[in-house]
């Protein structure tokens, strides 16, 4: 099992493009999130999913949307990036005992 | 607003000594408990959940949960320089959470060899 992939791992953005960030898991699990991580700032909450075909907001979800395509995938777009949004980037997911397993992350920088 | 606090560190303790990582959290309802390693450049990763008051031991590895006083604790045994890493508590506050956790923000541990 991969448990929870991630990609890309590195990225470089300019001002103004967009991307999307991918996530896959292979545990079944029900739930996904995406989160970002700053110093000083812990893990925030971006957007999560309780369920395939279920998204809501997390604490900051401004700038982001996100698509559930299947149980397995969860994906993190950025319309219009900016460098507010140069962060680390990491997808969970979760079972019916609330532990979550993280991807790698992708380390995101805006210029 | 639900809170969990950690002591941000650094945490220094000698090679084979306990270190004593801390952990509190604002919801009196809050049903399950996790520590994460997360080592620098890497993402976390699940050490232990305790979910009943008391300890829990996983090799070097003790959780004590302590509902009443609202804290738990991560205790580790024989620290080794490999332990050098930063340690997050999460809890989840309950019912109606949608599976959410509440994240602290890390205490950074240094093993000195």
């Amino acid at each position: 099992n991969a448990g929870v992939t991630q990609t890309p791992k590195f990225q470089v953005l300019k001002t103004g493009q967009s991307m999307t960030l991918q996530c896959a898991q292979d545990m079944n699990h029900n739930s996904m999130y995406w989160y970002r991580q700053d110093p000083g700032m812990g893990l925030r909450l971006i957007y999560y999913s309780a369920s395939e075909g279920t998204t809501d907001k997390g604490e900051v979800p401004n700038g982001y949307n996100v698509s559930r395509l299947n149980k397995r995938e969860f994906s993190l777009r950025l319309e219009s990036a900016a460098p507010s949004q140069t962060s680390v980037y990491f997808c969970a997911s979760s079972s019916f005992t609330d532990t979550q397993y993280f991807g790698p992350g992708t380390r995101l920088t805006v210029l | 607003q639900k809170e969990v606090e950690q002591n941000s560190g650094p945490l220094s303790v000698p090679e084979g000594a306990i270190a004593s990582l801390n952990c509190t959290y604002s919801d009196r309802g809050s049903q399950s408990f996790f520590w994460y390693r997360q080592y620098s450049g890497k993402s976390p990763e699940l050490i232990m959940f305790i979910y009943s008051n008391g300890d829990k031991e996983d090799g070097r590895f003790t959780a004590q949960l302590n509902k009443a006083s609202q804290y738990v604790s991560l205790l580790i045994r024989d620290s080794q320089p490999s332990d050098s890493a930063t340690y997050l508590c999460a809890v989840n506050p309950g019912a109606g959470n949608n599976r959410k956790l509440i994240w602290g923000l890390g205490t950074s541990l240094a093993v000195n060899p």
